[in-house]
């Protein structure tokens, strides 16, 4: 089965600084998608990223990337600019491969982070 | 474009009864899921309907239902509730629940029960 970890329970950053939250995944799926969500204490679930395992370049938002290393099995989010409404849960996110849509994510335990002044 | 909604947000029940959630997906997205998070055991998924039909399932026991209506709107049912099921319950829309859909999520029902 797959498995998602996120090491980091939580994080500080200040304010317009860079920040990596890390996330590796374990499959053996040769086709795989990883997205990267944002919760704030609100609840409600933000898609930030998508990074599909064939794509050949990190996947770029905005203020968000993505640091696709396939081999090492990890898909890092960087935030650059860190504002202080960044503040929140990060959750990183796999696509089921068994069932093959992307409706089926497994989540990792996520990473809480704190932007400060 | 009008995001996912949930209703209600916010339900305080006791153990024993049944709840129903309800979940308005995205305009012309087919594909809804639902997910239980919890502090103990994070978000887990719980089904997916589209075009009416459970297409997945989750590892959950049989109190808790769901179904899609022609519109895509969904609801989920818990019968018999449990202290362990007071959770956040989040609703996620696509379009067609493919390979490369992004899933867009709701602002969640807090259900908690006493």
């Amino acid at each position: 089965a797959q498995k998602i970890t996120q090491t980091q329970p939580g994080m500080f950053v200040q304010e317009k600084e860079a920040v990596t939250l890390d996330c590796t995944y374990d499959t053996s799926d040769q086709s795989y998608g990883l997205f990267w969500y944002k919760q704030p204490s609100s609840g409600e679930m933000i898609f930030l990223i998508y990074q599909g395992s064939y794509d050949e370049q990190n996947a770029t938002e905005g203020r968000y990337s993505l640091n696709f290393q396939k081999a090492r099995k990890s898909a890092n989010l960087v935030i650059s600019a860190s504002q202080l409404g960044d503040s929140a849960m990060y959750f990183c996110a796999m696509r089921d491969p068994l069932t093959g849509t992307a409706s089926k994510l497994t989540f990792g335990t996520g990473t809480r982070l704190q932007v400060t002044l | 474009k009008a995001g996912v909604t949930q209703t209600p947000r916010y339900l305080i029940k006791t153990r024993g009864q049944q709840v129903t959630l309800s979940c308005s997906p995205i305009s012309g997205h087919r594909s809804v899921s639902w997910y239980q998070q919890t502090p103990g055991q994070g978000l887990q998924f719980l089904f997916e309907y589209f075009s009416e039909t459970q297409r997945n399932k989750g590892n959950f026991p049989g109190r808790f239902s769901g179904r899609q209506f022609s519109n895509s709107r969904s609801e989920m049912n818990v019968s018999t509730l449990e202290l362990g099921d007071s959770a956040l319950y989040l609703c996620a829309s696509s379009l067609e629940g493919g390979t490369t859909d992004t899933q867009y999520f709701g602002p969640g029902t807090r259900l908690t029960v006493l």
